[in-house]
């Protein structure tokens, strides 16, 4: 059981071209997230689903979309990326929404993107 | 708003405890993680507290007042290998966590 896979591990891009970060899982779990994580700061959530086919605004969602067509995926896209967005991000997931024991997150690998 | 605290670093010997606070503001309170990260690496689970005391789970132990809203992790006879990050991360109203910026542990032979 591989858990949650991301790709690519790395990339470098350039201002302005658009950028899709790919999240899998393989635990059925419902609720899927996209955080970036900045030095200095704790992890920032960008968006989330509760459930296939429904998607939410986290924290800072601003130059950042994402979809759930199904269970196990979860991408993330960056439509015209900017320098600022430069960070690792992580995909996580957990078994449901919401606080309490059966929510703990597992994450992702992430993924390191600078944009020059 | 919202604020998750805890020390930015700290320092500790091999075969000693440490103990890493957090402190939190949050709007409402749907539980407390503590996760390990070491450098380059996913965030991991290690605890979980929704009721006031301690839990305890082999080497590392969780403690949590909500009155007081703080928290602390305890890590007894330390080990080269927990050298890493811990986060502290809080659940709110909405059942999104909240996540403290992270405490860089050293440890020392």
């Amino acid at each position: 059981i591989a858990g949650i896979t991301q790709a690519p591990t790395s990339q470098i891009l350039a201002a302005g071209r658009r950028m899709t970060l790919r999240c899998t899982q393989d635990m059925r779990h419902n609720a899927m997230y996209w955080y970036r994580q900045d030095l200095g700061l704790g992890l920032r959530l960008i968006h989330y689903s509760n459930t296939a086919g429904t998607t939410g605004k986290g924290e800072v969602p601003d130059g950042y979309s994402v979809s759930r067509a199904n269970t196990d995926d979860f991408p993330l896209t960056l439509a015209s990326a900017v320098p600022s967005q430069t960070s690792v991000y992580f995909c996580a997931s957990s078994d449901s929404p919401g606080g309490g024991g059966t929510d703990t997150q597992y994450f992702g690998p992430g993924t390191r993107l600078t944009v020059l | 708003g919202q604020n998750i605290d805890q020390p930015t670093e700290m320092t500790a010997t091999e075969g000693a405890i440490v103990q890493i606070n957090c402190t939190y503001q949050t709007s409402g309170f749907n539980g407390l993680f503590w996760y390990q990260q070491h450098a380059g690496e996913a965030p991991t689970f290690l605890s979980y507290n929704v009721l006031d005391g301690l839990e305890e789970k082999g080497r590392f132990s969780s403690f949590l007042s909500r009155s007081k809203g703080y928290s602390y992790l305890l890590l007894k006879e330390l080990q080269m290998k927990d050298s890493a990050s811990y986060l502290c991360a809080v659940g709110d109203s909405n059942y999104q966590l909240i996540w403290g910026a992270g405490t860089k542990l050293i440890i020392k032979p």
